[in-house]
């Protein structure tokens, strides 16, 4: 079975500051897409990567695919209380359509 | 958004009873998906179907059983509930083209 680590498991910041959060797999990923949660909701899709090496930024939010297709980082530019909430990577397994996630990043950025 | 939606959003029930919670999504997608929501483990996978009648176990399905007899509803059963299954249940669905998977809003069950 597919095992998505996700790494900080919680994180408290300033607003203003920077922050990179984790995704790593115990084997290639075919692709990978990154969730937001917010307290009370369902995820929401944030982005998909898809080739190694493959960078995405989606306004201050820059997401990045490793060369091996194995991780995957968010790092988030001048963090805003706005961006409080669970990210949740997550791979879409080939041929099967199940959608695996990992374990999550709780992010509180505090004003 | 998609329009998925569960029910019920808040239930308690006791240990031993069965429970089913609904998932009910409008956007004609062929897969659907319950999720089980706990603190450090993110989302697991439960149960999904990739059709009616067509569905298959996830990583957590001990306990569980779901049915999917319309494209539009998908039921997770929970047999005999115990404590360790309470938690925050997600469903959620997407197309044949698998690019986004859309959640319900999720449900709150508690097993006392």
């Amino acid at each position: 079975t597919q095992l998505l680590e996700q790494s900080p498991q919680f994180l408290s910041i300033q607003e203003g500051e920077n922050l990179t959060v984790y995704c790593n797999s115990s084997s290639v990923f075919s692709s990978l897409q990154w969730y937001r949660q917010e307290p009370g909701e369902g995820p929401v899709l944030l982005v998909t990567v898809v080739t190694g090496g493959e960078v995405k930024k989606l306004k201050r939010l820059t997401f990045q695919f490793g060369d091996a297709r194995k991780d995957s980082s968010l790092h988030i530019t001048a963090a805003q209380p706005g961006d409080t909430g669970l990210y949740l990577c997550a791979e879409t397994t080939s041929g099967t359509y199940k959608y695996i996630f990992g374990t999550g990043t709780r992010l509180k950025v505090l004003a | 958004d998609a329009g998925i939606t569960q029910s019920p959003r808040h239930k308690v029930t006791e240990t031993g009873t069965p429970v089913t919670l609904r998932c009910h999504q409008t956007e004609n997608h062929r897969y659907m998906y319950w999720y089980r929501q706990d603190p450090g483990h993110g989302l697991r996978l439960i149960h999904y179907s990739y059709g009616v009648k067509d569905t298959d176990k996830g990583e957590v399905s001990d306990g569980y059983s779901v049915s999917r007899s319309k494209t539009e509803d998908f039921l997770l059963t929970l047999e005999s509930a115990t404590s360790s299954q309470t938690s925050v249940y997600f469903c959620a669905s997407t197309g044949t083209q698998n690019t986004e998977a859309f959640f319900g809003q999720g449900t709150r069950l508690t097993v006392v």
